[in-house]
């Protein structure tokens, strides 16, 4: 079946610091892969998404690349701010069980001055 | 461009009770997806509707029902409410169910509680 793995938090870090937050799936077809952060209060917002394998989503700093030879799609900032913190989820999506996403856990960011 | 609204923003019942949520999609989008966000648990999924029709739900007793309108906007019912369906109820719109690849936009959600 379908299912999200990703680390478990929270995560604090200092401003400036580089971030990764892990995330592997299992498919059982070709899946798309995308990362939802939801601000406090909020709902959840697209951040980045990734269609196919090699494929590099990007927004806001942020980095995600599809790796089909690990399946995983690692979230990565080369430099975090204090409005970075949040809960972030990754999730998937798969043409074998029509738009039905998945998610994972989420994992709760703290970025401090 | 309006997106995803929910009603209402919170709502409190007590066990027993049915509960009616409430979401409106982007216009244009013809997909409403439903999912539970219980405290420690991520996101669930619960139901899909498309033009209408429920197309797949998640792991939830019959209890949990909805239904899509004309409109395209959307209800989600809740009959004999237990205290483990406190939970903030996330709704999601999509363009429509052609492709896997289409993007869910998400509304704030209700919060419900139920004592």
């Amino acid at each position: 079946g379908n299912s999200v793995t990703q680390m478990e938090g929270p995560v604090t870090l200092s401003e400036e610091a580089f971030l990764t937050i892990n995330c592997t799936y299992t498919a059982t077809g070709y899946p798309s892969l995308f990362w939802y952060v939801q601000y406090p209060g909020e709902g959840l917002q697209l951040l980045l998404k990734a269609t196919k394998a090699d494929d590099k989503g990007s927004n806001k700093g942020f980095e995600a690349t599809y790796r089909k030879e690990t399946t995983s799609f690692h979230l990565e900032k080369g430099s975090v701010q204090v409005s970075d913190s949040a809960v972030y989820f990754c999730a998937l999506s798969d043409v074998n069980t029509g738009n039905q996403f998945y998610f994972g856990t989420g994992t709760s960011l703290t970025v401090i001055p | 461009e309006a997106g995803v609204t929910q009603s209402p923003t919170h709502l409190i019942k007590t066990r027993g009770q049915q509960a009616t949520l409430r979401c409106s999609p982007i216009s244009g989008h013809t997909s409403v997806y439903w999912y539970q966000q219980a405290l420690g648990l991520g996101l669930q999924f619960l139901l899909w509707y498309d033009e209408g029709e429920e197309r797949n739900r998640g792991n939830f007793p019959p209890r949990f029902s909805g239904r899509q309108f004309p409109n395209y906007s959307s209800e989600l019912n809740v009959n004999a409410l237990e205290l483990e369906d406190s939970a903030l109820y996330l709704c999601a719109s999509s363009l429509d169910s052609g492709g896997h690849e289409d993007t869910q936009y998400f509304g704030p959600g209700t919060r419900l509680t139920v004592l």
